[in-house]
């Protein structure tokens, strides 16, 4: 199985400042086919369900603000918030799609 | 606007049986594959199971931890997810989400981008 690590495990970022998320995979998710990790990042607020924040490691989904970005290298991906707002508290999840079975990351909480 | 809503959630006892439903609205059910996740109290994302769009429906995917026990369909005629439970465990309580899975391979593979509330499932033992 791939297993895939987050950190830092809790992140305290100050209105307006970068926020930094760091996921990798125990090993590669890369298809050669068409050279795209199979990676999403998901917010999960408080009460509420994960919504999509960015799939194919980097693409960001329709919506999304363009201050969520996601970058990657190898084995090890970045999600950056690149101004945290107050609506940006929330758990943050990295998921490949790569293999069954699909992996979750064990989630960044990021509080102001 | 995609619109996923779970049902069926509930307090049973170790052994017994749930079916969960999700009724999905807002676009065309049958060209999308489909996933169940939970998620238990406090902790994080577990995916459950995953079933092809109307070609390829008869791919699923079941994790280990429910493989035999759980039974994913759907019916594409009512836009209608469901996920039978049963010899459930304590360890299955979690809520439930039903999510529209966008496929990237086979297994029913892909990421989620919609997600319904969630509906909660407890097996006390």
């Amino acid at each position: 199985d791939i297993v895939m690590t987050q950190s830092p495990d809790s992140l305290a970022v100050s209105l307006g400042e970068r926020a930094t998320i760091n996921c990798k995979s125990s090993q590669s998710i890369l298809y050669s086919g068409n050279n795209k990790n199979f990676l999403a990042w998901y917010q999960q607020r408080p009460g509420q369900p994960p919504k999509l924040l960015i799939y194919w490691a980097s693409t960001r989904e329709s919506g999304v603000p363009d201050r969520f970005s996601g970058s990657e290298s190898g084995t090890d991906f970045t999600l950056t918030i690149s101004s945290l707002q107050a609506e940006d508290v929330a758990v943050y999840y990295c998921q490949q799609y790569h293999s069954t079975p699909i992996t979750f990351g064990p989630g960044t909480r990021l509080e102001i | 606007e995609v619109q996923l809503l779970e049902s069926g959630g509930g307090l049973v006892q170790a052994g017994g049986s749930l079916r969960l439903s999700c009724t999905a609205s807002g676009f065309s059910f049958r060209t999308y594959g489909m996933a169940w996740v939970r998620q238990a109290p406090g902790k994080g994302l577990d995916w459950v199971s995953g079933i092809g769009d109307s070609v390829g429906e008869s791919s699923m995917y079941y994790a280990d931890s429910v493989k035999g026990r759980f039974t994913i369909s759907r019916d594409n005629s009512k836009n209608l997810l469901y996920l039978q439970m049963n010899s459930l465990r304590p360890e299955d309580t979690a809520v439930y989400y039903c999510a529209r899975l966008i496929l990237t391979g086979s297994h029913a593979r892909g990421y989620c981008d919609s997600w319904g509330q969630g509906t909660l499932v407890t097996v006390s033992s």
